[in-house]
């Protein structure tokens, strides 16, 4: 059956980098896309990136631009995030997905178990 | 970016009754591309409807997604009380940020 298992949960201070890895099974990774969706204490989820199969190519939210890093190992079936320059707005559960593939990019049907990412001093 | 907002916050129903939730986009949404989702607390969420009214795999037919535009609706046709959770509307396809709503927490009455 399809899984996307999460790295363990984080504590970071302000200022850090945190890296979440996400492993894959039970489908053939190359054919789809991934995603990172966030999802802060009582709030709604957030979207921030998306990576291709063809290439790995990636693109991000606007507001993670510049701090956010996808990256895929397709020899291990893993994808990988990176976030920088960590701030308390940050604390969230950081979700791994797989796009549904239904003709338009975002539509999620599988999700890891999430990753909780604590920053505090 | 498309920012959505989703009425009622909070929905209290009993099981049996229908419930209806309502997603409003800030612009129109390109090609039908609206989605919802349904969370339960400690979970991550499930996919329910993708392109404003396609059913998911496995989801019942008492789910029924409509609308266009910037007004869409989600609608349980008759509560089970595994129903009871929060939805989530979501808007992709054509340019990113994919954004989601707020949520609609549906409660028992």
């Amino acid at each position: 059956q399809v899984q996307l298992v999460q790295s363990g949960a984080e504590v970071t201070k302000p200022g850090a980098s945190v890296k979440v890895s996400c492993k894959t099974s039970g489908f053939t990774f190359t054919t789809f896309y991934f995603h990172w969706v966030r999802q802060a204490p009582g709030q709604g989820p957030e979207w921030m990136g998306v990576i291709r199969h063809s290439a790995g190519s990636t693109t991000y939210a606007e507001k993670f631009q510049d701090r956010f890093t996808m990256t895929r190992d397709t020899s291990t079936s893993a994808v990988y995030m990176e976030l920088r320059s960590l701030r308390s707005e940050d604390t969230a559960l950081y979700y791994c997905a797989r796009d549904a593939m239904v003709g338009a990019i975002g539509v999620i049907d599988h999700w890891g178990q999430g990753t909780l990412v604590t920053v505090s001093s | 970016e498309i920012v959505l907002t989703q009425s009622p916050g909070t929905l209290s129903l009993s099981p049996g009754q229908r419930a209806t939730l309502s997603c409003r986009a800030s612009q129109s949404v390109s090609s039908d591309y609206l989605a919802w989702y349904q969370q339960k607390v400690g979970q991550a969420p499930r996919l329910l409807i993708y392109g404003i009214s396609r059913r998911a795999t496995g989801i019942p037919d008492r789910f029924s997604g409509s609308g266009s535009g910037t007004d869409f609706s989600l609608t349980i046709s008759r509560l089970e009380p595994e129903d009871f959770a929060v939805y989530y509307c979501q808007q992709y396809g054509a340019s990113p940020p994919y954004t989601f709503g707020q949520g609609t927490n549906l409660e028992i009455k």
